[in-house]
């Protein structure tokens, strides 16, 4: 089967601009997580969305933050005005159900605020 | 809240056994989780762990105990290739609110 896609890798922006990343699960799990990793750190959980819904977004920082999942299936996480310690690798994890049972990664975007 | 703690480094020669700890706190319990992640790579699941004792998976192995909030990885017979940083995860009630340790980087010689 089809892993986790997430588009762009790489992006580079400078402070107080915008971007998007866009992440497509694996088909049929209903389970799809953003996670925001430093480097040297474990992943940190921005949002989880079970189905379209979110059941978890209680670490995204939501006054530049934002993120939807599009009919249950895609998602797109964005950041709008970037700061310089939003610098991290953006890693999208889908799975069957909730819970940290086994979590399918995509390879990641890795975004450099300048 | 939910916290967890698992050493920093740990280092082991080639054909060894390494055991990795786990020790977390959190509102209610769901699940521990291990993954491993190459340098640049991203993490892949490893072993899931919701009721107490030992899981086994060829060369690794995930022991839980509920009651004293602890875990471990358990890696036999480490190759080059296991050089990496292990991250143990746990969820809250509900399997919310998913979260991962500060991961442990193994270095194994030769």
């Amino acid at each position: 089967e089809a892993g986790v896609a997430q588009s762009p890798r790489y992006k580079i922006i400078e402070k107080r601009q915008s971007v998007a990343f866009w992440c497509n699960p694996i088909s049929g799990h209903a389970t799809l997580y953003w996670y925001q990793q430093i480097l040297g750190q474990g992943p940190k959980l921005l949002i989880q969305f079970q189905n379209n819904g979110v059941v978890d977004d209680s670490q995204l920082p939501k006054d530049r933050f934002s993120a939807e999942r599009l009919k249950g299936v895609d998602s797109t996480l964005k950041i709008q005005p970037a700061k310089l310690e939003d610098s991290a690798v953006y890693l999208c994890a889908s799975s069957h159900r909730g819970g940290s049972y086994e979590q399918y990664f995509g390879p990641g975007t890795r975004l450099t605020v300048t | 809240g939910q916290s967890l703690e698992q050493p920093s480094e740990v280092t082991a020669v080639e054909g060894a056994i390494v055991q990795i700890n786990c020790t977390y706190q959190t509102s209610g319990f769901y699940g521990l989780s291990w993954y491993q992640q190459h340098d640049g790579g991203a993490p892949t699941f490893l072993s899931y762990n919701a009721l107490d004792g030992l899981e086994e998976t060829g060369r690794f192995s995930s022991f839980l105990s509920r009651s004293d909030s602890y875990g471990y990885l358990l890696l036999q017979e480490l190759q080059m290739k296991d050089s990496a940083s292990y991250f143990c995860a746990v969820s809250g009630t509900g399997g919310f609110k998913t979260i991962f340790g500060a991961g442990t980087r193994l270095f194994v010689k030769a």
